[in-house]
């Protein structure tokens, strides 16, 4: 089975420019939940989402939002980028039935 | 909340070394207890995992029990190799929050041969 890909896998943006990012789930794997790394925080939760409908949410401003398609896909998309957005940026599927999750490769945004 | 707590790194062994990374978490309930590793430029990979207490997760030569009176998850490999040489990550599910993997701070091993 091919695993979890998203894309692009590189970004360079500038301050108050917006950002989509993609990650296509393991196949039959509806879950799909989106992380940021950093340096200083760590892997912190952005949001889950299952069956196109967002499950749970992370503690980050409204700017950070997301998608499902019915192809379980999704899109995460950061509006208004500020230098502190700079992150990697990784996406995890899973199935309904097991907490363990999978990760892709992340994508790595720079804001400058 | 939920927490969980590695380790601080680096942590810097001798190839064919005992490895012991350290990991206690606080949860309400029974999470489901992880270990990730991040090779560089990589995402999450996941290593081992147990889903009750005294569960034994077991890969690649890597082990970790799920102690529930210690609320404690170490894990151990019996002999490094330069390959291992990555980030390791504790996490837990959260149980209150399905899609929710809660993750230590990360230690980086560096196995010399």
């Amino acid at each position: 089975k091919a695993g979890v890909t998203q894309t692009p896998r590189y970004l360079i943006k500038t301050r108050g420019q917006q950002v989509t990012l993609s990650c296509s789930p393991i196949s039959g794997h509806r879950s799909v939940s989106w992380y940021q790394q950093t340096p200083g925080q760590g892997l912190q939760f952005l949001f889950e989402y299952f069956s196109e409908t967002q499950r749970n949410k992370g503690n980050f401003p409204g700017r950070f939002s997301g998608r499902q398609f019915s192809n379980s896909r999704s899109e995460m998309n950061v509006s208004t980028l500020e230098l502190g957005d700079s992150a990697l940026y990784l996406c995890a599927s899973r199935q309904s039935i097991s907490y363990e999750q999978y990760f892709g490769p992340g994508t790595r945004l720079t804001v400058t | 909340g939920d927490s969980v707590t590695q380790m601080e790194g680096p942590v810097t062994l001798s190839e064919e070394a005992f490895l012991t990374i350290n990991c206690t978490y606080t949860a309400t309930g029974y999470p489901s207890l992880f270990w990730y590793v991040q090779y560089p430029g990589e995402g999450l990979q996941l290593l081992l995992k147990a889903t009750k207490a005294d569960d034994k997760g077991s890969n690649k030569g890597f082990e970790a029990t799920y102690r529930k009176e210690t609320t404690s998850f170490h894990l151990e490999k019996g002999s490094v190799q330069v390959s291992d040489s990555a980030v390791y990550f504790c996490a837990l599910h959260d149980s209150s929050n399905t899609g929710k993997l809660i993750f230590g701070q990360g230690t980086t091993l560096q196995v010399k041969p």
